[in-house]
């Protein structure tokens, strides 16, 4: 079975620009969960979805957005970027989200704000 | 609010020692605890899992106990070896909620 996919891979933006990352579940995984990673901050939810809706939000500002597609892949956006966004973007899916559900992560997207 | 104490790095061992990890938490309710590790330049991978009390997650030599008197799941393995070299991250999951992370403890392990 193929692991969760994360596109692209690496990305470089200028200040003020906006990006999508996209995120490929496991097949048969309805839950994505999205998390940024900073050397300072470590790992930090910043939102859920299942079966299309936001399920769960962390506490990050309204320029982070995400939305799901009824084949349960996921995109998150960021808009007007500012230098502080650099980051490691991870993506995870799981069946449902359940309280015993293991969350398996994809390979994250290097984002880089210059 | 749900949070995960672990022990700060970096750990560095020579092949074959033996190695402990410490993670503690808080939490309201049972979570599910886990422990991820991270190899450099890539994602999380799940090394193990416990879902309740006394349960015992064990993978690749790996093991850790989730004791709920002690609030904790301490990472150990018996010897490592050089190719354990990593970050390896404790989590606490409750539903309804995130994933939450320790800060990372990084590893190196020397031949």
């Amino acid at each position: 079975k193929a692991g969760v996919t994360q596109t692209p891979r690496y990305l470089i933006k200028t200040r003020g620009q906006q990006v999508t990352l996209s995120c490929s579940p496991i097949s048969g995984h309805r839950s994505v969960s999205w998390y940024q990673q900073t050397p300072g901050q470590g790992l930090q939810f910043l939102f859920e979805y299942f079966s299309e809706t936001q399920r769960n939000k962390g506490n990050f500002p309204g320029r982070f957005s995400g939305r799901q597609f009824s084949n349960s892949r996921s995109e998150m956006n960021v808009s007007t970027l500012e230098l502080g966004d650099s980051a490691l973007y991870l993506c995870a899916s799981s069946f449902a989200g359940g309280s015993t559900d293991t969350q398996y992560f994809g390979p994250g997207t290097r984002l880089t704000v210059l | 609010g749900n949070s995960v104490t672990q022990m700060e790095g970096p750990v560095t061992l020579s092949e074959e020692a033996f190695l402990t990890i410490n993670c503690t938490y808080t939490a309201t309710g049972y979570p599910s605890l886990f422990w991820y590790v991270q190899y450099p330049g890539e994602g999380l991978q799940l090394l193990l899992k416990a879902t309740k009390a006394d349960d015992k997650g064990s993978n690749k030599g790996f093991e850790a106990t989730y004791r709920k008197e002690t609030t904790s799941f301490h990472l150990e393995k018996g010897s490592v070896q050089v190719s354990d070299s990593a970050v390896y991250f404790c989590a606490l999951y409750q539903a309804g909620t995130a994933l939450i992370f320790g800060k990372g403890t990084t590893l190196s392990v020397s031949s």
